[in-house]
């Protein structure tokens, strides 16, 4: 079964700096999906990225981007220029195809600081 | 277009009660997934429904079950409730064609057992 690990529970960053968040997966699948959501206090989830396995090339939206580490196992989260409305919840998920599912990490918490 | 809807927001239930939930996806979209978020146990993926069927399940017991409609509505229901149910109970949506494509949340029905 897949697996996904976020190793850093909180981290904090200043406004307008970066910081990356971490994540790890266990697959033995060589074509997946993986995503970045983001939970603010509203509980509400968000799409932040999404990178597909098979795709050498790291995915980026605006201010976000990821490191991509196929070999690795390895999938992390930077964001550019924080800012204070980034401060939330972020999940990195694997997507299994079957049943369209998706397997959550635990989380780590961003704090932006003004 | 409307994003997914989730009703109703918030519940307050007895153990032993019965609940449903309802989540209504993104037009278009014929998949929709039900994830359980506790502070204990984090994400967690109930079930997944497509076109009316079930293609996918977590490991959860017997008295949570859900249903979808031919209009691509779904409902989850969980019996004989329990302390432990207490949960955001969050669905999601997608257009269910595979490809590790995009699930889109809604705000989620909160629930609480006493």
């Amino acid at each position: 079964a897949q697996t996904v690990t976020q190793s850093q529970p909180e981290m904090s960053v200043q406004e307008a700096e970066t910081v990356t968040l971490s994540c790890t997966y266990d697959t033995s699948e060589s074509d997946y999906y993986l995503f970045w959501y983001k939970q603010p206090p509203s509980r509400q989830m968000i799409l932040v990225i999404r990178q597909e396995a098979y795709k050498q090339q790291n995915a980026t939206e605006n201010r976000f981007s990821v490191n991509f580490q196929k070999a690795a196992k390895s999938f992390s989260l930077k964001i550019s220029d924080s800012q204070l409305g980034d401060a939330a919840m972020y999940f990195c998920a694997y997507h299994v195809e079957y049943g369209n599912k998706l397997v959550f990490g635990a989380g780590t918490i961003l704090r932006v600081k003004s | 277009k409307a994003g997914v809807t989730q009703t109703p927001r918030y519940l307050i239930k007895t153990r032993g009660q019965q609940v449903t939930l309802s989540c209504s996806p993104i037009s278009g979209h014929r998949s929709v997934s039900w994830y359980q978020q506790t502070p204990g146990q984090g994400l967690q993926f109930l079930f997944e429904y497509f076109s009316e069927t079930q293609r996918n399940k977590g490991n959860f017991p017997g008295r949570f079950s859900g249903r979808q409609f031919s209009n691509s509505r779904s409902e989850m229901n969980v019996s004989t409730l329990e302390l432990g149910d207490s949960a955001l109970y969050l669905c999601a949506s997608s257009v269910g064609q595979g490809g590790g494509e995009t699930q889109y949340f809604g705000p989620g029905t909160r629930l609480l057992v006493l």
